[in-house]
């Protein structure tokens, strides 16, 4: 059975550039977060996608978009890249069956993104 | 607005001894999760607790949950070099977002 998955695992990019990651979710799981953990820092919420569509949002600019497949994988993309939006990015997967959010979500090995 | 607070935010300690790490909350929520980081790694769950008074044990590890007093707490038994991690707690809020303590690192001294 195999976990959450993500990718790349590290990228570099430079300021004003555009970034995708990627994620699958665990099997069996039809939700995806996203979440942006800063050096030393707890996570923060970006967005949480169901069924193709956004259902939550944290506190973050329009520049952060995301998007759900049929097959419940998920894409984060970020525009107009800051030096600020360098961070682990942790995207975690979830069942939202019956309209309640499953009792763990489960979370892949992040990718770490670097803005120069 | 669910707001979360861990303490201590740092922790050192010796092999063998017994420590406690609390994690308040400010609104009512759902159920409180417990997550292990390892440096440079991922978020692994530890943890969840979903109602008043809940006790889950894990090896040297404990949690508890007072929904009353909006607080749960992670107990450290006779803590060995292998726990060192940061430990972050996470309540649920009515949207069902994870909201986050800003972790606690713990280093266990041989």
């Amino acid at each position: 059975d195999a976990g959450v998955t993500q990718s790349p695992t590290h990228l570099i990019k430079t300021r004003g550039q555009q970034v995708t990651l990627r994620c699958s979710p665990k099997s069996g799981h039809d939700t995806v977060s996203w979440y942006q953990q800063a050096l030393g820092q707890g996570p923060q919420f970006i967005f949480q996608y169901y069924e193709e569509e956004e259902r939550q949002r944290g506190n973050f600019p329009d520049r952060f978009s995301g998007h759900q497949f049929p097959n419940y994988s998920s894409e984060l993309n970020v525009n107009a890249l800051l030096l600020g939006d360098s961070a682990l990015y942790l995207c975690a997967s979830s069942s939202l069956s019956s309209g309640r959010i499953s009792e763990t979500q489960y979370f892949g090995p992040g990718t770490r993104l670097l803005v120069l | 607005e669910l707001k979360v607070e861990q303490n201590p935010l740092f922790l050192s300690m010796q092999e063998g001894k017994n420590y406690t790490i609390y994690c308040n909350y400010s609104t009512t929520s759902d159920r409180l999760y417990w997550y292990r980081q390892d440096p440079g790694k991922s978020l692994e769950s530890l943890f969840v607790l979903l109602s008043n008074g809940a006790v889950k044990q894990e090896g040297r590890l404990m949690a508890s949950l007072d929904t009353k007093a909006r607080l749960s707490t992670l107990h450290i038994t006779a803590a060995v070099h292998d726990l060192s991690a940061t430990y972050f707690c996470a309540a649920v809020d009515s949207n069902y977002q994870l909201i986050w303590g800003a972790g606690t690192k713990l280093i266990i001294k041989p």
